[in-house]
C-alpha cells in the first residue's frame, strides 16, 4: 500500500493556460475525491467518483473544471483557461466503499497562476 | 445546514503542556462521522481519527485523546505532554450518512494553528 500520490506536487502557470493534475488513489479503493484548499481555510469538495462514475459535482466546480476516472482507476482533474482565482492546494482523496470510509489523502498538487 | 466550527484559530503553547482543540459541528442527520486531520508544514492531511455517531465512547492513542460528546455537539481533541512535533494545523470534520447517499464529502472547519515552542 503506497498510499495516494499526485502529480505534480507543484504547477505555476500563466493566467489562460490549461492545466491537468493526476491522481493514484490506494488500489482497493474505489472511492475518489477532490478537494481545494486555499491558504487559511479548510478543504472545499469539488466533486467524487464511485469507481468510474462521477456521482457528484459542487457548485464551485465551473465549466472550466473538468475531472474523469477512466477505468475506476486513476483521476485527472483539467482546470482550462485558468485564472488567478484558481491558485489553491487541489487535493485528492481515496476510501473504501462501506465499512470504514476513512478518506486518506494525497500530498496535493499547490498551484500558482500569475 | 452541516457545518464544523473550531473557535480557536491559533493555539501556542510550551513544549510538555497540554493543550485541547475544540471542534463544534451541526448536522440534520442522525448518523453521521466525525474526523481529525493533522497538517504540518508540508501539507499533506493526515489521518488521525474517525468516530462514529453512535459510539461515544472516548478513545486515547498515545499522548492524543479524543472526548464526544453528543449533547453539546462536540468532539474535542486534547494532545498530552505536548512536543514541538505536534506543531501543524489541525482540522475536525463532519462527514454524513443518510442525507449524503453514496457521497461521504467531508465538511470541514477551518482549523487550529497549533505551534509548541520548545
Amino acid at each position: 500500500d503506497t498510499g495516494v500520490s499526485q502529480n505534480p506536487r507543484h504547477k505555476i502557470t500563466k493566467r489562460g493556460q490549461n492545466v491537468t493534475f493526476r491522481c493514484d488513489p490506494i488500489s482497493e479503493h474505489n472511492r475518489l475525491y477532490w478537494y481545494r484548499q486555499t491558504l487559511g481555510q479548510g478543504p472545499e469538495f469539488l466533486t467524487y467518483f464511485q469507481n468510474e462514475a462521477q456521482l457528484e459535482k459542487s457548485r464551485l466546480l465551473s465549466d472550466r473544471f473538468s475531472a474523469e476516472r477512466p477505468k475506476g482507476s486513476f483521476s485527472t482533474l483539467e482546470i482550462q483557461r485558468t485564472e488567478q482565482g484558481d491558485s489553491a492546494m487541489y487535493l485528492c482523496a481515496s476510501s473504501e466503499m462501506g465499512g470504514r470510509e476513512t478518506q486518506y489523502f494525497g500530498p496535493g498538487t499547490r498551484l500558482l497562476v500569475l | 445546514a452541516q457545518k464544523v466550527t473550531q473557535a480557536q484559530t491559533e493555539i501556542s503553547v510550551v513544549e510538555k503542556e497540554d493543550v485541547t482543540l475544540d471542534c463544534v459541528y451541526e448536522t440534520r442527520d442522525t448518523t453521521y462521522y466525525l474526523f481529525w486531520y493533522k497538517q504540518p508544514p508540508s501539507g499533506e492531511l493526515v489521518f488521525l481519527i474517525r468516530r462514529n455517531s453512535f459510539d461515544e465512547q472516548n478513545e486515547i492513542s498515545g499522548r492524543y485523546s479524543w472526548n464526544f460528546q453528543k449533547s453539546t455537539s462536540s468532539f474535542n481533541f486534547t494532545i498530552t505532554a505536548s512536543q514541538v512535533v505536534d506543531s501543524a494545523v489541525y482540522f475536525c470534520a463532519l462527514s454524513e450518512s443518510l442525507w449524503a447517499g453514496n457521497n461521504r464529502k467531508l465538511i470541514w472547519g477551518l482549523g487550529t494553528s497549533l505551534a509548541v515552542n520548545p
